[in-house]
């Protein structure tokens, strides 16, 4: 079964800095995608980066870049000149259509708050 | 941006009642998906729909619950007889044909209070 690790439960940044987020994933499958979401107060889940596992290119959607280590099965998010407005719940998720799986499988999350 | 739409936002209930609560996926869509968050924890699979059936369902996912696609449009999650421990938000989400090259869309949940 595979499963997503988030071993940072909380995480603070000063707004305009850089705060990376952890993220390790377990799986026997070769194909698969993983996905970042943002959950703000309002709860609802917002798609911030997605990585295919084929890609060897790091993903970067403006101010948000992964690094993805496949071999070490690590996925972190960066997020660079952090905003007000980032703050908010971020799970990190993973997806594997070869194994017949439709399910994404979530990570606890990490709470990240920007101080001003 | 398309939009999946959830309601109720907020559904109180009594144990042992049943609740329907309702999703409307974006519109040219085919696959349909329910997920559940207790609070301050992850976010759990439920269920994902496709072609009018189950294609895949979780553990949590018990003979309790039930889904339904009714008129081609609302996609519907039942609780038959709820639980204390049902008490979540429910996210109905909905995706394309091209797969998880594809977005996948959330709706903006629905709060599920049993007491």
């Amino acid at each position: 079964a595979q499963t997503v690790t988030q071993s940072q439960p909380e995480m603070s940044v000063q707004e305009a800095e850089t705060v990376t987020l952890s993220c390790t994933y377990d799986t026997s499958e070769n194909n698969y995608y993983l996905f970042w979401y943002k959950q703000p107060p309002s709860r609802q889940m917002i798609l911030v980066i997605r990585q295919e596992a084929y890609k060897q290119q790091n993903a970067t959607e403006n101010r948000f870049s992964v690094n993805f280590q496949k071999a070490a099965k690590s996925f972190s998010l960066k997020i660079s000149d952090s905003q007000l407005g980032d703050t908010a719940m971020y799970f990190c998720a993973f997806a594997a259509p070869q194994g017949g799986s439709e399910k994404l499988v979530f990570g606890k999350g990490t709470k990240l708050t920007v101080n001003p | 941006e398309p939009e999946v739409t959830q309601t109720p936002s907020h559904q109180v209930t009594q144990m042992g009642q049943e609740v329907i609560l309702r999703c409307v996926p974006i519109s040219n869509h085919l696959y349909f998906y329910w997920y559940r968050q207790i609070l301050g924890q992850k976010v759990e699979f439920l269920v994902s729909f496709y072609n009018n059936e189950i294609s895949e369902k979780s553990e949590i996912f018990d003979d309790q619950f039930s889904v339904e696609r009714p008129d081609g449009s609302n996609f519907t999650l039942k609780i038959r007889s709820t639980k204390l421990e049902d008490s979540a938000m429910y996210f109905c989400a909905s995706r394309g044909m091209k797969g998880w090259a594809e977005k996948l869309f959330f709706g903006s949940g629905t709060q599920l209070s049993v007491l």
